[in-house]
């Protein structure tokens, strides 16, 4: 089946400095999702981008969508503590209503 | 906004015994819910997917005479692990959508399963 892969694994920064976790897919992306879980916490939908090239932001979140719908971005501008947690990207399984989710960024700042 | 509820948020159980997890949508009705596990700083891995009225869809791996799915009505989807084992201690969460199938999931709080 579709697999979404995310990289990297883990990332600790030092508050104030930029993050950003990266999603790629072998097959083009009808749309693609992305999540945050805080630790001990359930997944909570950020955003969602669907256009070829898109880009939304968030804040002190950008978003994007490749020109080619295969791959995807998450960047944090000046992080903070409150940005811990675990980012995953998500995209529909081909054909199907089945949610497949990316392996996910933990992300850990040292304030 | 769309809020799912599930419960109980904790549960120790003992080597054998079965629980059961509930997942509510509050505000919307969900035909479709989804079952995810989690596993200590993994990604979540879709169990089944839960549909209203009828057999739930697992996915390969998964073994439907132990995660037994029930989805009754348009609000309710249970969960009931049999005969546990210490290996099925995880985490599970349950969620479902509100809209479109390309719309985004909301999720329960999730279940910590603790099986001794």
């Amino acid at each position: 089946g579709q697999q979404v892969m995310q990289i990297p694994q883990y990332q600790h920064v030092q508050e104030g400095e930029d993050f950003t976790t990266y999603c790629n897919s072998s097959t083009t992306l009808s749309n693609i999702q992305w999540y945050k879980q805080r630790p001990g916490g359930h997944p909570v939908f950020l955003i969602q981008l669907v256009k070829s090239g898109e880009v939304k932001k968030q804040k002190r979140l950008t978003f994007q969508f490749g020109e080619a719908k295969k791959n995807s971005s998450l960047h944090i501008t000046a992080t903070q503590t409150t940005d811990v947690g675990t980012y995953f990207c998500a995209a529909l399984q081909g054909g199907s209503e089945k949610l497949v989710f990316g392996k996910g960024t933990k992300l850990t700042v040292n304030p | 906004g769309a809020v799912v509820s599930q419960h109980p948020s904790r549960v120790i159980c003992k080597s054998g015994t079965s629980v059961k997890i509930e997942c509510r949508s509050l505000d919307f009705q969900a035909t479709t819910m989804f079952w995810y596990r989690q596993f200590p700083k993994q990604s979540l891995m879709l169990m089944a997917t839960s549909n209203e009225g009828s057999k739930a869809t697992y996915e390969q791996g998964v073994e439907k005479d132990k995660f037994l799915i029930n989805h009754a009505s348009l609000t309710l989807s249970t969960l009931t692990v049999t005969s546990a084992h210490p290996e099925d201690s995880s985490f599970y969460i349950c969620s479902a959508r509100s809209g479109q199938i390309d719309s985004p999931l909301h999720f329960g709080n999730g279940t910590r399963l603790t099986v001794t």
